[in-house]
This record gives C-alpha cells, sequence and structure tokens, in this order.
C-alpha cells in the first residue's frame, strides 16, 4: 500500500449504530487530519493531530471522536449521526510542519439513514 | 475570516480548449495559494501553488498566477485533455496554520 488509504469506502448506518472510520498513511508522516466533504459546501477541516496530539479541534460536535494511537493511524468514531452529517470524510497526511504539503485519501462516503 | 470564491461549474469543454477556473479569496493575513484537483473516486492532490505575490504555480500543462492586487489566484491550461475531467479546488493558508481554507469546487467536464 502507498499514501493515504481509508477504510472502508462505503459506509451506510443508521443514526443508533455505533461505527469508525479508518485511515493510514504509508508516507512516515507525523501529521494527520479528518475533514468532511458535503454537496455544495467548501471542504470542512474537523480534526488535526500532529505526532499523536490533536492540535486542531474545528467546533465538530461530540458525536465525531477522532483517535490518533500512532503516526501512521487515524480513527473516527461515530456515534448517534444524524442525517445531515452524510458526507465524504477525508483523512490527509503531511510531514510535520503548518505549510507541508497534505496529501489525502480516496474517502470514506457515509450515508446516515 | 478567511474565505475563498471560485467560479461556480459544472464546466464543460471540448478537448483541446482553453481552460480558465476564477479564484477570488479575503484573507486575514498573507496567504499561500493552492490549486488541487479530486479525480473521481480519488482524494484531492495537490496541483501547483503559489507563495508570494506574483508568484506564479505551475504543474501539468496547469498555470496560476498570484495576483495580490485583485486577490485572485485563476487557474488555467491552454489544451485540456478529456483526462483532466476533474473537480478542481481553489485553497489558502495565512502564515504557518495547519488550516486550508477551500473554495466549494468546479466540476470540468471534457469532451472528446
Amino acid at each position: 500500500e502507498t499514501g493515504v488509504t481509508q477504510t472502508p469506502r462505503h459506509l451506510v448506518m443508521g443514526m443508533t449504530n455505533k461505527k469508525s472510520l479508518k485511515c493510514e498513511q504509508h508516507l512516515g508522516h507525523n501529521a494527520m487530519y479528518w475533514y468532511k466533504q458535503s454537496a455544495k459546501k467548501p471542504l470542512e477541516l474537523m480534526f488535526v493531530y500532529s505526532l499523536e496530539e490533536r492540535v486542531e479541534n474545528n467546533s465538530v460536535p461530540s458525536r465525531f471522536s477522532p483517535e490518533c494511537p500512532n503516526s501512521s493511524h487515524l480513527f473516527l468514531h461515530l456515534h448517534t449521526l444524524q442525517p445531515e452529517d452524510s458526507a465524504l470524510y477525508l483523512c490527509a497526511s503531511s510531514q510535520d510542519r503548518e505549510e507541508d504539503t497534505q496529501y489525502f485519501g480516496p474517502g470514506t462516503r457515509l450515508t446516515v439513514l | 475570516g478567511d474565505s475563498v470564491t471560485q467560479m461556480e461549474g459544472p464546466v464543460t469543454l471540448s478537448e483541446e480548449a482553453f481552460l480558465t477556473i476564477n479564484c477570488t479569496y479575503t484573507a486575514t493575513g498573507y496567504p499561500s495559494l493552492f490549486w488541487y484537483v479530486q479525480y473521481p473516486g480519488e482524494g484531492l492532490q495537490l496541483l501547483l501553488k503559489a507563495t508570494k505575490a506574483d508568484d506564479k504555480g505551475s504543474n501539468k500543462g496547469f498555470e496560476a498566477t498570484y495576483r495580490k492586487e485583485t486577490t485572485s489566484f485563476h487557474l488555467e491550461k491552454g489544451s485540456v485533455q478529456v483526462s483532466d475531467s476533474a473537480v478542481y479546488f481553489c485553497a489558502l493558508r495565512v502564515g504557518s496554520n495547519y488550516k486550508l481554507t477551500f473554495g466549494k469546487g468546479t466540476l470540468l467536464t471534457v469532451n472528446p
């Protein structure tokens, strides 16, 4: 595997379910990101981790819970989501400085019923 | 706050046509500017960037010039190909900041 991978690629869940999105980067980077991409809206940065510490949390509802166990893996735990949370969730990574280029994964298409 | 406005799509062109996708920005500081491209089923890829006024970023035949006086960073290509069909995002970053501020994206379709 190369680059940034995300699993699953598609996920359908009910509002009472609990699920997790997984991201793995094979680039030796130290920073990882979660973005939300909704139709007709700009990408929204959700969370940033640098060296496994959360450095940004952009007013994201608590039903989204990130976890970064090491610099190669990032999870987004989901519980009691709403239909408006349906979107493409993109993971990205970068070397370690804020100005370094971000490399994106293909995303997980989430549908909340 | 910071924001990016790019032209609404979709944009449909014939192969070998000239492409312009407009992008303007507002920023609280001195931004770096980026164009990202998202091919179908894939994540975003950095296409080009410029970090100071009058810089020109270029890659794969695409170009964009950082125009501070008009707060613009328009994307151009002289002759598009079918393989250029994708969604194009303009973005900015202010200072040393993890956050990229994106536009809404412009869908480009190139027909043979």
